[in-house]
């Protein structure tokens, strides 16, 4: 069965200094695709960035990137130079076709960042 | 930039009324998703739609919930007869392919009372 676990359910950090939120997924498929979406107060879902499992290189976006450990099924989110707007939940995400290739979310990490 | 839009924003019902929430997926996407998210918990999946019926759907996704898509352009969710513990955040979601990234709508928070 497929499951996205995000350990941190909160995380603070200082204005302009780099995070990391905590993704790791389990799945028997070869083909999959991991997703990182934020979600802020105002409640709409924002897509962010997204690895293919056979991707080789970590995707970036911006001051976005994922730091895709395989063996280790793990996805983490990088957010550089954090700003105030980063304030909100993110919540990772994996596709894979053991569920008809649906998405499904872990339980998310609320970010505060710190002027 | 296309987007997926929903309406109402928010839907305010008695239990055991019948409430349809509506999306308009963006028009050249093939996939169509329905997600709930209770106040303060996760995105749950609920049912996902392609070529004119189900492909999937999740335990909560009973009886009470039905996906319709009428027409070229709108992708409903019915219930038919709503709970209190059905009082959530419904989201939309399109996309072409089935792997990359869904779009979603803003939103449509309904309340049961």
């Amino acid at each position: 069965a497929q499951k996205i676990t995000q350990t941190q359910p909160g995380m603070f950090v200082q204005e302009k200094e780099a995070v990391t939120l905590d993704c790791t997924y389990d799945t028997s498929d070869q083909s999959y695709g991991l997703f990182w979406y934020k979600q802020p107060s105002s409640g709409e879902m924002i897509f962010l960035i997204y690895q293919g499992s056979y991707d080789e290189q970590n995707a970036t976006e911006g001051r976005y990137s994922l730091n895709f450990q395989k063996a280790r099924k793990s996805a983490n989110l990088v957010i550089s130079a954090s700003q105030l707007g980063d304030s909100a939940m993110y919540f990772c995400a994996m596709r894979d076709s053991n569920n008809n290739n649906d998405m499904r979310f872990g339980a998310g990490t609320r970010l505060t960042v710190k002027p | 930039e296309p987007e997926v839009t929903q309406t109402p924003s928010h839907q305010v019902t008695q239990m055991g009324q019948e409430v349809i929430l509506r999306c308009v997926p963006i028009s050249n996407h093939l996939y169509f998703y329905w997600y709930r998210q209770i106040l303060g918990q996760k995105v749950e999946f609920l049912v996902s739609f392609y070529n004119n019926e189900i492909s999937e759907k999740s335990e909560i996704f009973d009886d009470q919930f039905s996906v319709e898509r009428p027409d070229g352009s709108n992708f409903t969710l019915k219930i038919r007869s709503t709970k209190l513990e059905d009082s959530a955040m419904y989201f939309c979601a399109s996309d072409r392919d089935s792997y990359n990234e869904q779009f979603f709508g803003p939103g449509t928070r309904l309340t049961v009372l």
